[in-house]
Formats: structure tokens, sequence, C-alpha cells
């Protein structure tokens, strides 16, 4: 069955770093899109960031865009976001994604990672 | 940028029709999908393409889109149905393929 489980998520102080992971299995990883998406504590859904099955397409939100960076290895099935510049207003649980299907769903989500910022 | 407007929240008895409205300027051009979240859980896909459901979603779970409103319609709501719902479009007015989301939906079953 497909799983994502996402890995790397803390407390760090603004300004700071920080490398999430995706570890993906029980599917093809090399053949989906991927996505990062966060929800704020107690706010809707955000969309981060999307990257194609090559790693060749790559889009970000204007709000993470020159601070962040998606990746994928797919010789690892792994996904990852680097968080640079980190900003009080980046604290969120972030979710992992699978791009799916012709609609382009998100049809599995990992089960989160929640990232802290604060001093 | 796409703007998405949904009811921050919804109430209905169990047993009766729960319509959670999903507002966008020309949706129905649009390929909608609705997501259910539950309280410390990662959204869950219940509708796609403004109706179709994806294997092991009820069929009380569906969905319409005409117009400039898409709509997540759940019959003989159920106490487990209580959760955010989110509705959601990839819209490509600018120069890529933007992911969009509604601010969400709280259903309350009374």
């Amino acid at each position: 069955q497909v799983q994502l489980v996402e890995s790397g998520g803390g407390l760090v102080k603004p300004g700071g770093s920080l490398r999430l992971s995706c570890a993906a299995s029980g599917f093809t990883f090399s053949d989906y899109y991927m996505s990062w998406i966060r929800q704020a504590p107690g706010k809707g859904l955000e969309w981060v960031s999307y990257i194609s099955s090559s790693g060749s397409t790559i889009y970000y939100a204007d709000s993470v865009k020159g601070r962040f960076t998606i990746s994928r290895d797919n010789a690892k099935n792994s996904l990852y976001l680097q968080m640079n510049s980190l900003r009080a207003e980046d604290t969120a649980v972030y979710y992992c994604a699978r791009v799916g299907g012709s609609y382009r769903t998100f049809d599995y989500w990992g089960q989160g990672t929640l990232v802290t910022v604060s001093s | 940028s796409y703007v998405l407007t949904q009811p921050p929240s919804v109430s209905v008895a169990p047993g009766q029709t729960a319509r959670i409205t999903c507002g966008g300027n020309n949706i129905g051009s649009k390929s909608v999908h609705w997501y259910q979240q539950k309280p410390g859980q990662a959204p869950v896909l219940v509708v796609y393409d403004d109706s179709d459901r994806p294997s092991g979603i009820p069929e009380r779970f569906s969905g319409s889109n005409s117009g400039n409103t898409a709509t997540l319609t759940i019959s003989r709501v159920e106490a487990g149905d209580e959760a955010d719902y989110y509705c959601q479009v990839w819209d490509s007015s600018s120069d890529f393929l933007d992911v969009v989301f509604g601010g969400g939906t709280k259903l309350t079953v009374l």
C-alpha cells in the first residue's frame, strides 16, 4: 500500500534552516509528481511546492519562493524540502502528498511533520 | 491569483443532507477536488474531478460544479462525517500551474 512518511520537523529559531524528508513506498515513486502542503495551527491548507516526476519542473508558492527548495531522489524514493531563512509564519505541519491521476489530485498524504519557528 | 471561497461552518442533524459550497470565478470550467480532514489527521480525498469518488469513499459523498459554485453533498450524514472539508483546484491563469485550496468548512453534526 502507498505510504508517505515525513521526518525532519522540529523547533528552529527565526532565520534558521531545516530539511524535511518524505520517504515513499508502495508505488513507483519516479512516475509521480510530488508536493509539499502545509497547515499552520488552527488554519487551512496551503500549498508550498511541487516537483515533477523527473525533477525538471518545480514551482513554489510566492510565500516561500527564494527561501525553500524542493528536490527528490528517485533512487531513494525520497522527497525533500530544504527550508532556509525561516520565519514565525512558517510554523506549520508540513505534509508531503502524491499528485495522482490525470486530474492531478493529492491522492495520498503523509501524516505530517511539525515545524515550529520560535526564539 | 485565483480565490476559492467556502463558508466557515455548516451544521446538520444526523440523517440529513449537508451541502458545502466552494465559490470561484467561473469555477465550472475547472476540475474541483474535495478533501476531508478529521482532527489530528491528514486530509483524505473524498471527491475528485467535480463528482467522482475514489475507491472506498461511500456513495453518500457526491459533488457538482457549475457556473461560479462547486458543491460537496453528503447524504444521510453520520457523526463520523464531522470534519473540515477543503475544495481545491489547479489554476493556470498565471505563468504556471498554481494549486489553490479553499479556506475550509467545518462540518458539525448536531
